[in-house]
């Protein structure tokens, strides 16, 4: 247990809908970053924030995908009339320079 | 994008064999290269290298990095079943927050 929680676990959804995940990170981590990983493949960058700041996003993440932190805690990432493309596990991470603690993930499979 | 490649994709080994994976890489302005091992969900951190020629050693497993050839190396001895896993390699570059992960290589130690 790395200590950055995710939810949920898995999620199924239908085509068309919205989904949301939530991440909880390292209380003492200031910076958290968004990776999307499908099968055989390593995971790829989607967003990083620092604190409440969105600094940097993927420019493979369409405008269907939202990210936010609030207060710099906990984030949400939001995919808005999900395609079947967008079935990957989604994972959380926080830590710096490269030495991210990752949380187990959550699964989306798009129906 | 600058790629990151890693070889062999899959291994097959038994305990006690000792395994060297590769993992080349293409970056400007490179700042580092790291290592991570994802055994069911979460990838877990190994190693960070920002050095050429500077051996980092954890336990029965070592890496080293030569940015001349812009290639790491990590090797696994006395291999173990618990070694079994997938081994990430991804690097960072000045500027950016994000890495970028190789595919992986998929990692089976028989008793």
């Amino acid at each position: 247990d790395t200590g950055v929680s995710q939810d949920p676990r898995h999620k199924i959804t239908k085509r068309g809908q919205n989904v949301t995940f939530r991440c909880d990170p390292i209380s003492e981590h200031n910076r958290l970053y968004w990776y999307r990983q499908t099968l055989g493949q390593g995971p790829e960058f989607l967003t990083y924030f620092q604190n409440e700041a969105q600094l940097e996003k993927s420019r493979l993440l369409s405008d269907r995908f939202s990210a936010e932190r609030p207060k710099g805690s906990f984030s949400t990432l939001e995919i808005q009339r999900t395609e079947q493309g967008d079935s990957a596990m989604y994972l959380c991470a926080t830590g710096r320079f490269g030495e991210l603690f990752f949380g187990e993930g959550s699964r989306l499979t798009v129906l | 994008e600058d790629k990151v490649v890693q070889s062999p994709l899959s291994l097959v080994v038994h305990e006690g064999d000792t395994v060297t994976l590769n993992c080349s890489y293409e970056v400007t302005n490179f700042r580092s290269l790291l290592w991570y091992k994802q055994e069911k969900k979460a990838p877990t951190f190994l190693f960070m290298l920002t050095s050429s020629g500077i051996e980092k050693k954890s336990g029965r497993l070592s890496s080293i990095l030569d940015k001349k050839e812009l290639f790491s190396i990590l090797n696994i001895t006395a291999t173990q079943t618990g070694d079994s896993a997938v081994y990430l390699c991804a690097r960072t570059q000045g500027g950016s927050e994000k890495l970028v992960f190789g595919k992986g290589t998929k990692l089976t130690v028989n008793p």
